[in-house]
């Protein structure tokens, strides 16, 4: 399995407050991600990284953030939380020979 | 907005049947994937199938590829308890970004 951490795991917070979830991998992918997971919705991809400090957003950008100083780590920033932030949080990492990501188990996050 | 909508969105079996799902997307594709998700877990890579294939084959999974109907079909035979969890259609465009549907729900009746 690919090394995948992704801290904190559940989290509760208060509309307003900044919010930063970690995705560490041990793989030395390049590729990293973070996806939303949402019922109905399936997976939606809110920003990616293709390098050290090279990122994109993807879909559901609008109020996250993110920075990727080491390969190793992928940090997930939502600068004012939101209810409609409440989700669970998937990193995952791609190795660009396969094709395929890799996931961490996830991190649930809810706003109230 | 997503990329393949898989249908139907849940499915109930007996142990032992096989199980079928389907996966349609809208714009051409390098390959697609299926993913696993057991509850309250992350996903798992289960197959990858390029564009140019039509057919291919992973233990009790088979998948299947028609780009000209822009569909994929995922087979589970001899289904098991253990393969109750969510499935998932992911397509790649060649631009690293993999775009999920909402997935396929599988219940496996013991």
């Amino acid at each position: 399995d690919a090394g995948i951490t992704q801290s904190p795991r559940h989290k509760v917070t208060e509309t307003g407050t900044p919010v930063t979830l970690r995705c560490h991998q041990t793989e030395n992918h390049r590729y990293m991600y973070w996806y939303r997971q949402d019922p109905g919705h399936g997976l939606r991809l809110i920003h990616y990284s293709y390098g050290v400090k090279d990122t994109d957003k993807g879909e559901v950008s609008d109020g996250y953030s993110v920075s990727r100083s080491k390969t190793e780590d992928f940090l997930l920033t939502l600068e004012s939380a939101t209810s409609s932030q409440t989700s669970v949080y998937f990193c995952a990492t791609q190795g660009a020979d396969t094709g395929e990501l890799f996931f961490g188990e996830g991190s649930r996050l809810t706003v109230l | 907005s997503q990329q393949g909508e898989e249908d139907p969105q849940a499915l109930s079996i007996q142990e032992g049947e096989n199980a079928t799902m389907n996966c349609s997307y809208k714009t051409s594709i390098n390959n697609l994937q299926w993913y696993r998700q057991n509850s309250g877990r992350g996903l798992v890579h289960l197959i990858l199938i390029r564009s140019n294939e039509r057919e291919k084959h992973s233990g009790r999974l088979r998948v299947t590829l028609d780009t000209s109907k822009k569909s994929s079909s995922l087979l589970i035979t001899a289904s098991r308890a253990a393969d109750t969890a969510s499935y998932f259609c992911a397509t790649d465009r060649n631009d690293y970004k993999l775009s999920f549907g909402a997935g396929t729900t599988v219940t496996v009746r013991a």
